[in-house]
């Protein structure tokens, strides 16, 4: 099945700096990689996604890079926030066509922004 | 609407005893999924249902069960309740949409304690 590993595990930045986490995927056939944050005590919250057919996409300061070949997949954050401090995970699933998936999660970024 | 709710928010139960954790959804979601999230690890997923009498396992599913009777509700039994299935339970549902990836709404989850 699908083995998802995710680094580094934990990250601390500098307010203004950029971020960058990893994804490596096991099984090739894996088409959706949606990337969640989790505040303490919360929900996860989908803040991208990306599906196999991009090789990138960008929500303001937040982008995200697929590289099929190699099978991973990257976060990027750019002008952190304090408020960016989070628990970050990458996901992965074989989509289907009925918008359907099974997701398998990373184990988890903690992401440190000091002001 | 409320999205995906789910109670109780805490529980504590002793070894051997047995509860269910409610789940229900007001977005006419078809698909529904069951996590757990154990201390600093990802979310793994326990079962999943896409429609109303419809459910299989997903990657750690013993110990667990799980029924769909309405679209909206998702209910997880936990029978003989170990110390092992100490975590955060997390609902989700996602629509279905055909060709499409649709993102998984998570609950608030549930924290169970098993002592």
């Amino acid at each position: 099945g699908e083995n998802v590993e995710q680094h580094p595990s934990t990250l601390s930045v500098q307010e203004g700096d950029s971020a960058v986490i990893k994804c490596t995927y096991s099984d090739s056939a894996s088409n959706y990689f949606p990337w969640y944050k989790q505040e303490l005590g919360k929900r996860p919250q989908l803040i991208i996604d990306i599906r196999s057919n991009v090789g990138e996409k960008k929500d303001q300061r937040i982008a995200v890079t697929l590289n099929k070949t190699a099978k991973h997949f990257s976060l990027h954050i750019t002008e952190t926030q304090p408020e960016d401090s989070a628990v970050y995970f990458c996901a992965a699933s074989k989509g289907e066509n009925t918008g359907f998936q099974k997701l398998v999660f990373g184990t988890g970024t903690r992401l440190l922004v000091s002001p | 609407n409320a999205g995906v709710t789910q109670t109780p928010k805490f529980r504590i139960l002793k070894i051997g005893q047995s509860m269910t954790l409610q789940c229900a959804q007001d977005m006419n979601h078809n698909y529904m999924y069951w996590y757990r999230q154990d201390p600093g690890m990802g979310l793994k997923l326990i079962y999943y249902s896409v429609g109303a009498g419809i459910t299989d396992k997903g990657e750690v599913p013993n110990g667990y069960n799980v029924s769909r009777s309405t679209t909206e509700d998702f209910p997880l039994r936990l029978e003989l309740a170990a110390p092992s299935q100490t975590s955060v339970y997390f609902c989700a549902s996602s629509y279905a949409h055909r060709s499409s990836n649709q993102p998984q709404h998570f609950g608030d989850g549930t924290r169970l304690s098993i002592l």
